[in-house]
């Protein structure tokens, strides 16, 4: 079975552009998370979708958002970015429904606002 | 609300010695534990999890963790440590109601000496 995978790998930004982040999560997998992980903030979640609904929110700005498909894929978008938005941005699956399931995170996308 | 501290920042052994990162957690029930391993630019990699079962769960490469209720803690050891064990570990929490959302520790940066 295919992981998760998360493109692109690498970004560049300048401050105020916008930038928009792709998640697959394994098949069968219908909850996707987003996290944001930076030196100095450690790991922070930023939301979790299922069946195209936001479920969970983390305390971000408006600027973040996300979106899920029906074929449970997830997008992220940054608007307006800001130097502090560089970091590294992990998207996780997980199988819904055992109390048990545990996350599987993606290589993750490691962007850089300049 | 549930939470997850991880008691130290940086542990630093040598190789062949014993490893132990400590994790503690706050929940009214018995939860679900997990314990994440994260190297350099890499995503997270799930070393074990602790589901209500057997209270010693062993884990990949090594690794282990013993549920203590009445500790609360979930503390992860490991016999001789080895050169590719040097790392970032993150000890993560299920949360109580809402199994969707996951609560993770600081992490605790592992040094390997040889």
């Amino acid at each position: 079975k295919a992981g998760v995978t998360q493109t692109p790998r690498y970004l560049i930004k300048t401050r105020g552009q916008q930038v928009t982040l792709s998640c697959s999560p394994i098949s069968g997998h219908r909850s996707v998370s987003w996290y944001q992980q930076t030196p100095g903030q450690g790991l922070q979640f930023l939301f979790e979708y299922f069946s195209e609904t936001q479920r969970n929110k983390g305390n971000f700005p408006g600027r973040f958002s996300g979106r899920q498909f029906s074929n449970s894929r997830s997008e992220m978008n940054v608007s307006t970015l800001e130097l502090g938005d560089s970091a590294l941005y992990l998207c996780a699956s997980s199988l819904v429904g055992t109390g048990a399931a545990e996350q599987f995170f993606g290589p993750g996308t490691r962007l850089t606002v300049l | 609300a549930q939470s997850v501290t991880q008691l130290d920042s940086h542990v630093s052994v040598s190789e062949g010695t014993p490893v132990l990162l400590r994790c503690n957690y706050s929940s009214s029930y018995s939860p679900s534990l997990f314990w994440y391993v994260q190297h350099p630019n890499k995503g997270l990699q799930l070393l074990l999890k602790y589901t209500s079962a057997a209270t010693l769960v062993k884990g990949i490469n090594g690794f282990e963790a013993e549920f203590k209720k009445s500790e609360t803690s979930f503390h992860l050891t490991k016999p001789s440590a080895h050169m590719s064990d040097a790392a970032e570990y993150f000890c993560v929490v299920r949360g109580e109601y809402n199994f969707n959302k996951f609560y993770f520790g600081s992490g605790t940066k592992l040094n390997v000496k040889p």
